[in-house]
């Protein structure tokens, strides 16, 4: 199976500052690579696919970056609604993964 | 409005099997760029895909779950279904239903599968 690690596991940021995740997977995906936003009590919801594609509605604040192991979330200037758990997860085979997530709360 | 429906009993006895159905409305499972999955969540913990089926019949599933679960298709009643055999504790969590969808296809290829479309979840816990 292909495994994902992101890191940081957790950060700690203030409103308006530029925020990147990195997720990296242990072989490579090419561009199958998406970015899940999950607040509390809600189910995830997508937020980019094909490593760099905004879904339509998502904030042009958010965007993806990368191919093969090493992908990239930025959020350009965090807003209260940004913070939440970040998760990336690769569809590059029938075995669907995710990495553990990265949380992302108030300095 | 499309949407996913999660239902089925919140607690499961161990050893016994846990049964869900999701009810997918506004739409139709039918197609060949859908995957109809199954992801659960342990409490305080990320994410975990158990598995999908299509509408043709293909399925497939997480295989450190070890063939415990059976994810199936109702077409005329346009929902789907997750069981999982032999449950402990382990196995409590909330559970999502949720629509995989493949774009720019060809017949024997997406160039991209995303999670468009999330159930509410359900928790189910695992307890005598």
């Amino acid at each position: 199976d292909i495994q994902l690690t992101q890191s940081p596991s957790s950060l700690s940021t203030s409103l308006g500052d530029r925020v990147t995740i990195t997720c990296r997977a242990s072989q490579s995906i090419t561009n199958y690579l998406n970015w899940y936003q999950q607040k509390p009590g809600e189910a995830p919801n997508l937020l980019i696919y094909a490593a760099s594609t905004l879904r339509t509605g998502v904030p042009s604040r958010f965007s993806g970056r990368g191919s093969g192991t090493d992908f990239t979330l930025t959020i350009s200037s965090l807003q209260p609604e940004d913070f939440a758990i970040y998760y990336c997860q690769q569809t590059y085979n029938n075995f669907r993964t995710f990495g553990p997530g990265t949380k992302v709360d108030m300095k | 409005q499309v949407q996913l429906q999660e239902s089925g009993p919140g607690l499961v006895k161990p050893s016994q099997t846990l049964s869900l159905t999701c009810t997918f409305s506004g739409g139709s499972l039918w197609g060949d760029d859908y995957r109809w999955t199954w992801i659960r969540q342990h409490p305080e913990k990320g994410l975990e895909w158990i598995g999908y089926t299509s509408y043709t019949g293909s399925t497939y599933s997480n295989p450190s779950l070890k063939s415990r679960p059976i994810i199936s298709m109702d077409k005329s009643k346009n929902q789907f279904s997750l069981e999982l055999t032999s449950v402990t504790v382990a196995d409590t969590a909330v559970y999502y239903c949720a629509r995989d969808r493949g774009g720019h296809c060809s017949p024997t290829y997406c160039s991209f599968w995303a999670i468009d479309l999330w159930g509410q979840g359900t928790l189910v816990t695992v307890s005598s």
